[in-house]
This record gives C-alpha cells, sequence and structure tokens, in this order.
C-alpha cells in the first residue's frame, strides 16, 4: 500500500503570507494526487485534482505541483477564510487509496 | 444538487457490530464508485473501503479487512457499510463520499461528501 506523508503537521501564518505544504508518497504515484480543504466540524472539499489541476470554483490563490513522490500545495496571499486544515490524497486506483495526515494552517 | 445523508451512527461496545447507511440523491447512482472515509477525533482521513458501480468490486484498508463489508442497493440508491468486531480505534466520523463519473470513467477524487456519522466504540 501506498503511504503518504505531509508535512508540517502545522503552520502558523499570518493573513497576506504565503503557506506551502508537502506531501510524500511512498513509492511514485505519477500525477494521481489531490488536496482538500477541512473546516471544524465540516466534511473535506476538493481544490486541486491530478497533482495540478484547480476545481473549478476554487480560488486561483491555491496551486498545486509534483508528480512521482514529492507534491506541494501552495497557498498564495492568505485569506481569513483558508485557516483549516489540508489533505493531500493519492487517486491511482479504486484498489488502495490514501491520504496524509492532515496540516493545520493556523492564524499566527 | 447532489446530496449524501449519512446515518446509523452511535456507540456500541467493543466487539458489537454496526451498520451504517448513505442515501444519495441527485444523480444517477447506480453509475458512481461509492467509498467509505473515516476520521478519528483529531486525527487525519482514512479511506476504509470503495465500491464498484455494479457492486462488482469491493476494496478495502487492511485495518478492517474480514471486518467490514461495504455494500449497495442501486434500486434504493444507498449504500452501506456493516461493521462487525468493532475495536476502540474504529471510534471515528464515517463519511460516504463519491467522484464525478462522465460517460468513460469515474473519478477516484471525492467531490461529494455527506455530513458524517460518528461511531463511537467503548465500553
Amino acid at each position: 500500500d501506498i503511504q503518504m506523508t505531509q508535512s508540517p503537521s502545522s503552520v502558523s501564518a499570518s493573513v497576506g503570507d504565503r503557506v506551502t505544504i508537502t506531501c510524500r508518497a511512498s513509492q511514485g504515484i505519477s500525477s494521481c494526487l489531490g488536496w482538500y480543504q477541512q473546516k471544524p466540524g465540516k466534511a473535506p472539499k476538493l481544490l486541486i485534482y491530478a497533482a495540478s489541476s484547480l476545481v473549478s470554483g476554487v480560488s486561483s490563490r491555491f496551486s498545486g505541483s509534483g508528480s512521482g513522490t514529492d507534491f506541494t500545495l501552495t497557498i498564495n496571499s492568505l485569506q481569513p477564510e483558508d485557516f483549516a486544515t489540508y489533505h493531500c490524497q493519492q487517486a491511482c486506483s479504486f484498489t488502495s487509496l490514501s491520504f496524509g495526515g492532515g496540516t493545520k494552517v493556523e492564524i499566527k | 444538487e447532489v446530496q449524501l445523508v449519512e446515518s446509523g451512527g452511535g456507540l456500541v461496545q467493543p466487539g458489537g457490530s454496526l451498520r451504517l447507511s448513505c442515501a444519495a440523491s441527485g444523480f444517477t447512482f447506480s453509475r458512481y464508485w461509492m467509498t467509505w472515509v473515516r476520521q478519528a477525533p483529531g486525527k487525519g482521513l482514512e479511506w476504509v473501503a470503495n465500491i464498484k458501480q455494479d457492486g462488482s468490486e469491493k476494496y478495502y484498508v487492511d485495518s478492517v479487512k474480514g471486518r467490514f463489508t461495504i455494500s449497495r442497493d442501486n434500486a434504493k440508491n444507498s449504500l452501506y457499510l456493516q461493521m462487525n468486531s468493532l475495536r476502540v480505534e474504529d471510534t471515528a466520523v464515517y463519511y460516504c463520499a463519491s467522484g464525478y463519473c462522465s460517460s468513460t470513467s469515474c473519478s477516484r477524487y471525492f467531490d461529494y461528501w455527506g455530513q458524517g456519522t460518528l461511531v463511537t466504540v467503548s465500553s
């Protein structure tokens, strides 16, 4: 099974900052990676799929990059509504999917 | 509008059983892969199980194999998760989820989520 490791587990940032979150796969997954945003008590929301494709309606402040084993989610000009927990997900096959441990973006 | 509504969660003793349901509406349920994802308190997301459109393929995370069974009833637009031999570590919010399907393929990312149902395993 493919293990996904996110870092950092939490980050403190201010409004207007740029935040970068990384996700590493235990083996190559091509571009089969998604990013989700989750706010307390709510279901996750898909932001990015196929490593760098932005879901329709999601702010262009969010961008994703990477392929193989190393991936990055970048949030430019952090806004108050962006304070949340972010999860990566490898999506190579329905036979086995997996998520990273999550990264909490907190207000500094 | 796509809606997924889970039910069936609650408090159960270790070794007990519980059956979760997910009622789907707003899309052609029979054309979609369906998935259960769980989240333990204060923890990350964990994929639990998948089921193909016609129920012919089912996949599970190792930690629930032999204990949990995913199933669906396309006539009732419903997804189920039968959970047996429950353990304390199965305590989590359980989400029903699915990804968009075109006429030729289905996404393995989750565009649609329910609100979740809490399962607590404790004596």
